[in-house]
């Protein structure tokens, strides 16, 4: 059974104290690892995907990266508007559509 | 381009009533799914659709029924509302092939 695991749970930090993210996963093979940015109220916004060890995407403050078992999102001199829970998810190789989500990490920033 | 749109934004439902929540977009997308979203749980797809006139089960499908007669609409129908129904449900859209998901706002439905 796939797994995906987030933490921590929730994270506070002062604008502009980097941190990371986790995301720690179980899977039959992977096809995909994607990270999802979700506002309170609104639907999850695509943030970027991830498909083998040792690949790196990056967008604006993020930068997101892959091992064999797990993912961080880094989050470099963060701002207030990245405040959000920050979702992973998993899908396996195989031909399944059913993807795996992590529980998200609820981030907050303070000015 | 207006996306992926779902109405109603809120719902309330008594036990045993019957309703369809409605899912569109206009980016001509194969690729249809419905989530469910729960306090402590992460996205459940309940199911999706590769195109007109397939579609398949996902995770948690039992009490949901859909269809997909376009390509521009996949409504999610709930056949006798229980209260374990009660939750946020998104629909998400992408092109086969791409990973980019595309998530509508959600409908929020409280099944008393």
């Amino acid at each position: 059974e796939d797994q995906v695991t987030q933490s921590p749970e929730a994270l506070r930090l002062q604008e502009g104290e980097s941190s990371s993210l986790n995301c720690s996963y179980t899977v039959s093979g992977l096809r995909g690892l994607f990270w999802y940015r979700q506002d309170p109220g609104k639907g999850p916004e695509f943030l970027f995907t991830l498909y083998s060890a040792g690949e790196e995407k990056e967008k604006e403050r993020l930068k997101a990266t892959l091992t064999k078992k797990e993912s961080f999102l880094h989050i470099t001199a963060p701002k207030p508007e990245d405040s959000a829970t920050y979702l992973c998810a998993v899908q396996a190789s195989g031909g399944s559509y059913i993807p795996t989500f992590g529980r998200g990490t609820s981030l907050i920033v303070h000015p | 381009n207006a996306g992926v749109t779902q109405t109603p934004k809120f719902q309330v439902l008594k036990t045993g009533q019957s309703m369809t929540l409605q899912c569109a977009q206009d980016m001509n997308h194969e690729y249809m799914s419905w989530y469910r979203q729960d306090p402590g749980m992460g996205l459940r797809l309940i199911h999706y659709s590769v195109g007109a006139g397939i579609t398949d089960q996902g995770e948690v499908p039992n009490g949901y029924n859909v269809s997909r007669s376009t390509t521009e609409d996949f409504p999610l129908r709930l056949l006798s509302a229980a209260p374990s129904q009660t939750s946020v449900y998104f629909c998400a859209s992408r092109e086969v092939g791409q990973e980019t998901q595309y998530f509508g706002p959600g409908t929020r439905l409280l099944v008393l």
